[in-house]
């Protein structure tokens, strides 16, 4: 198994441009997740789904749009990329509903 | 708001215990303690979660005081690998699906 797996590893965006940051996992997990990280940060939540169709939103959700619709992928899209937005992102799962969430390698984005 | 509150840095020598506190005097019944840490900007890596006993893995050893507000993580032997940013979260049952918090951990050296 691959596990997560996150594209792309590196981004740079100019304010107001748009752009999907892809997540996949391929052990069947249901739950699936977005955080995003600040320099010198914990992890904050960003969406969640917990299985295709069903999605909802984390701490921190505004800018950001997601969607399920299958089990494997959950793409996070930013519309109107913003200074702020800039952080590293990481994507989890997990197949059940308390356990081990397994992260992504992360994709780096800078918003100038 | 992260639940839980950890010293911002220990020290370890290599080959010696290193003992992680954590404190979540607010924590409810049905709620699970996680550790994750974080090496460099990888992904977090689970290491062990407990509810009330004590749990142990091939990593680590997780303590849960009776009363459940505090809790400590043990590296039996710490390597230089084992330095790290490690993470101790209360998940939270909402909406269907567990939120991990995290905050911002403790930064782990283990010294040789």
């Amino acid at each position: 198994n691959a596990g997560v797996t996150q594209t792309p590893k590196f981004r740079i965006l100019k304010i107001g441009q748009s752009m999907t940051l892809q997540c996949t996992q391929d052990m069947n997990h249901n739950y699936m997740y977005w955080y995003r990280q600040d320099p010198g940060m914990g992890l904050k939540l960003i969406y969640y789904s917990v299985g295709a169709g069903i999605t909802d939103k984390g701490e921190v959700p505004n800018g950001y749009n997601v969607s399920r619709s299958t089990t494997e992928d959950f793409p996070l899209r930013l519309e109107l990329a913003a200074p702020s937005q800039t952080s590293v992102y990481f994507c989890a799962s997990t197949p059940r509903l308390a356990g081990e969430q397994f992260f992504g390698p992360g994709t780096r984005l800078t918003v100038l | 708001d992260a639940k839980t509150t950890q010293p911002p840095s220990m020290d370890c020598a290599e080959g010696r215990a290193a003992n992680l506190p954590c404190n979540h005097s607010t924590i409810s019944g049905n709620e699970y303690v996680y550790w994750y840490r974080q090496i460099h900007s990888q992904g977090p890596q689970y290491i062990i979660h407990g509810l009330k006993n004590n749990e142990t893995n091939e990593m680590a050893s997780l303590i849960i005081t009776e009363d459940r507000k505090s809790s400590t993580l043990i590296l039996p032997h710490a390597t230089l690998r084992d330095t790290a940013v490690y993470y101790c979260i209360v998940g939270g049952t909402q909406g269907g699906s567990e939120k991990l918090v995290f905050g911002k951990g403790t930064k782990l050296t283990v010294n040789p």
